[in-house]
Formats: C-alpha cells, structure tokens, sequence
C-alpha cells in the first residue's frame, strides 16, 4: 500500500541555518510527491510537487527532489527565515489516484 | 479569491452528542474533501466529491459519520453519535477537477469530545 514516513519533529533552528526534512515513501507504480506547509492559524497549503523521478520541486526557497531510487523526497533549505516557522507534511498521490497520503508532519520552529 | 471556508472553527461536545460542520469550498471548484487529522498524525480522507457525488467514501466510519454535498457546493459533515476517537480537526478541501495535488484546504474546525 501507500505510506509516507516523515521526520519526527519538532525542530528548532537558528535564523540562516540550514534545513533537511526526511520523508521516505512506499508506493506501487509511480506516485507524485508533494510537501504541504500549515503555517499558524491558517490552513494546509501545497509548497511544492514533483511528479516523476528525478524532478526537482522549488518554491519559496524551498527544494525537494524526486528520488526513486532511495524512495526519498527530502525537503530543504539553504537558509531559514522566523516566518518558515511552521508544521510541515510530506504526501504522495498514488498512481491513478485521487487521494493525499500524508506523514505525520515536522513542526519546525526558526529563531532570530 | 475566497479561500475554503469551514465552520465552526472550535466545537466541545460531550460522548454520545451529534455534531456537524460545515463548508463552503472555492467557487467552481467541482472536487470536494473532508479529511480527518487526529493530534500527531497527518490528515486523513474521509469522503470525495465530485459534484455532488461521492467518489470515495472506502475511510468514512459510515455507522456514525454522514456527509453530504447538496447542489455541488457547500457541505456538511455529520457524527451521530460521537466517541471520544473522534476528537481531531477536520478539513474540508476543495480542487477544480480530481487533481488533487491543486487541492485549497480549509482552516479546519477542531472537534473535542469529552
């Protein structure tokens, strides 16, 4: 079946540090990869996707490459901000299918 | 554009009561989710919409959750009646077609059971 094992947060990092959520993936066929962020208050919101092996999502500073051979789609980013401050989710969409498989979620927290 | 709306953003009730909430997705879109996010865990779906009906329901605990999508817009979803499982945020999310990768989601009403 479909599952997405995420990084246990939380995480706390300084002002310009760099970042890496793991997110590891069982899928059959070829998922599509996807991040969601969920900043305070607010609802979940897509980050960035990738759809096929070797793509490379970006947004916001933010990348994820599609690894299929280590079934990874680690996020990063080269230098955080206060305002990333948020909980993050790695998802797959499964072959053919309509439904977001997500992981638990890495609360990270950037201080000045 | 107006975003997903859900409502009430924060409902106590105690075991055995109903409850329902509410949502009003993006205008136009034609897919609509509700999802499930119990503490610690990532969002899980409940039921899909297209239009008004229902494409997947295969996760809905269908002896106590009800949910429906009058005229292809707005919905409800129902627990009647409720367990103290049942505590979580719901999110409803909507996307113009099946793609859900293009999905808007809610802010989500978190449901406390006691």
């Amino acid at each position: 079946g479909n599952s997405v094992t995420q990084m246990e947060g939380p995480v706390t990092l300084s002002e310009e540090a760099f970042l890496t959520i793991n997110c590891t993936y069982t899928a059959t066929g070829y998922p599509s990869l996807f991040w969601y962020v969920q900043y305070p208050g607010e609802g979940l919101q897509l980050l960035l996707k990738a759809t096929k092996a070797d793509d490379k999502g970006s947004n916001k500073g933010f990348e994820a490459t599609y690894r299929k051979e280590t079934t990874s789609f680690h996020l990063e980013k080269g230098s955080v901000q206060v305002s990333d401050s948020a909980v993050y989710f790695c998802a797959l969409s499964g072959t053919g299918a309509n439904n977001l498989f997500f992981g638990t979620g890495t609360r990270l927290t950037v201080i000045p | 554009e107006a975003g997903v709306a859900q409502s009430p953003r924060y409902k106590i009730i105690e075991k055995r009561q109903s409850v329902a909430f509410w949502c009003n997705p993006i205008s136009g879109h034609a897919t609509l989710y509700w999802y499930q996010q119990i503490l610690g865990q990532g969002p899980k779906l409940l039921i899909q919409f297209q239009n008004n009906g229902v494409v997947d329901d295969s996760q809905l605990p269908k002896d106590r959750f009800s949910a429906e999508r009058l005229k292809g817009v707005d919905s409800t979803l129902k627990i009647q009646p409720a367990k103290l499982e049942d505590s979580a945020v719901y999110l409803c999310a909507s996307s113009w077609d099946r793609g859900v990768s293009e999905a808007f989601f809610g802010q989500g009403t978190r449901l406390t059971v006691v």
